[in-house]
């Protein structure tokens, strides 16, 4: 199967500072990207859908200006937390796909713990 | 309101036994549905994926089946493993856009 790759695995930060993960497709161009939040014991939560080159779209409760999501290019994905607090310590997954409504690649996740 | 449940929420058993997983989902109209196995600390790997007309699929020592009329999905495994202690999700998407509806999953856990 299509491989996606996240970066970094594991972060751990100080609260009030930004954290970057990105979102790779390796051997494919995913014109899609999803970003999901999972806590302990619990399933995904889709946070948010980016399409290349366009603005992405929230899920309901998601706050677009401090979960900052760029889709620049049909490879890469980021998500950025900005002013990171101890809360949004949490597993933070994407997925890809080739188009809107083909199969969704998962990521291996980044493990996200803000002090 | 499109909803996965699943059953058991956990479950632990002795390497070597059996055990089925349940899921029963509402979404509609419905596409497909996926099995993933998700290790601690690890995303999601798909194990099946069944369409409408497909009624069992297996993959190895896992066996998937699917009973879309009273959309009822189970994941049977056979002869248990240490490795296969994760957690076993379950996806229905529908034909509705890329949305994916996630099941709160089981955890297994495989003793020796």
């Amino acid at each position: 199967g299509a491989v996606v790759s996240q970066h970094p695995s594991r972060v751990i930060c100080k609260s009030g500072t930004s954290v970057k993960i990105e979102c790779r497709s390796l051997d494919f161009q995913a014109t899609t990207m999803f970003w999901y939040r999972q806590f302990p014991k619990q399933s995904l939560m889709l946070m948010a859908t980016s399409n290349e080159g366009s603005k992405a779209t929230y899920e309901q409760g998601v706050e677009k200006d401090k979960f900052l999501i760029n889709h620049a290019s049909l490879t890469l994905s980021t998500l950025t937390v900005t002013s990171a607090h101890p809360e949004d310590s949490s597993f933070y997954i994407c997925s890809a796909s080739a188009s809107g409504l083909e199969t969704q690649y998962f990521g291996p996740g980044t493990r996200l713990l803000v002090l | 309101k499109n909803q996965v449940e699943q059953s058991p929420q956990s479950l632990i058993i002795l390497e070597g036994k059996n055990c089925t997983l349940q899921c029963n989902y509402t979404v509609s109209p419905f596409s497909n549905l996926r099995w993933y196995k998700q290790d601690t600390g690890r995303g999601p790997v798909s194990l099946t994926i069944m369409t409408f007309s497909e009624n069992t699929k297996s993959n190895g020592r896992y066996t998937a089946t699917l009973d879309a009329d009273t959309k009822q999905s189970s994941l049977h495994i056979t002869a248990s493993q240490l490795s296969d202690s994760a957690s076993y999700i379950c996806v229905v998407r529908g034909n509705a856009g890329n949305m994916l509806t996630f099941g709160g999953g089981t955890r297994l856990m495989v003793k020796p």
